[in-house]
């Protein structure tokens, strides 16, 4: 099965600094790539929507100034969280879709434990 | 507007008996319809998929789901719980080429 990478697993940060995440497609192009947030026993909550070479489609109440998303290519998107502070302690996780005839199917990174202390 | 609804933030079952987690989805266009699994501090794997094809899904590890229209459900079971198969599970459903819509997730606990 295609896989996608997520990178790191996990960071800790201080706050007021700012943290890049990596969500790489491994085997496959990635023409979409949506970034979500999990908190402790709650669903995923999408954050953003993004399509290689254009700007992220950001979900209502979520600050794009704060969650930086780019996809530069069909193989890599980055999310970064700006002037991170405690409250955006959380578990991100990206997930991938392929052109053609997987497109029916998304695939996950394994996730990032963000904690700013 | 597409939308899951699972019953049951938490299920418990004994080792070896039935699993049974359900979904129910709303969607204005024939939908497909995932569930996933999630370990702790883990990412989500797919277990298995509806896509307009037979309305009885196998999936991996035993699980297995049925598409029923009529009720708009999507209900994911196993004959035989194992205790490996503790986790959260998600249900999910989605347009082709668009976002997942995720329910909010059952927590299974298996006794032994």
């Amino acid at each position: 099965g295609a896989v996608v990478s997520q990178h790191p697993s996990w960071v800790i940060c201080k706050s007021g600094t700012s943290v890049k995440i990596e969500c790489r497609s491994l085997d496959f192009q990635a023409t979409t790539m949506f970034w979500y947030r999990q908190f402790p026993k709650q669903s995923l909550m999408l954050m953003a929507t993004s399509n290689e070479g254009s700007k992220a489609t950001y979900e209502q109440g979520v600050e794009k100034d704060k969650f930086l998303i780019n996809h530069a290519s069909l193989t890599l998107s980055t999310l970064t969280v700006t002037s991170a502070h405690p409250e955006d302690s959380s578990f991100y996780i990206c997930s991938a879709r392929a052109a053609g005839r997987r497109n029916t199917e998304a695939f996950f990174g394994q996730g990032t434990r963000l904690t700013v202390v | 507007a597409q939308s899951v609804t699972q019953l049951g933030s938490h299920v418990s079952v004994s080792e070896g008996a039935l699993v049974l987690l359900r979904c129910n989805y709303s969607s204005s266009v024939p939908p497909y319809l995932f569930w996933y699994v999630q370990y702790p501090n883990q990412g989500l794997q797919l277990l298995l998929k509806y896509t307009s094809a037979a309305t009885l899904v196998k999936g991996i590890n035993d699980f297995e789901a049925e598409f029923k229209k009529s009720e708009t459900s999507f209900h994911l079971t196993k004959p035989s719980a194992h205790m490996s198969d503790a986790a959260e599970y998600f249900c999910a459903v989605s347009e082709a080429g668009n976002q997942f819509y995720f329910g909010t997730g059952t927590s299974l606990t298996v006794i032994p």
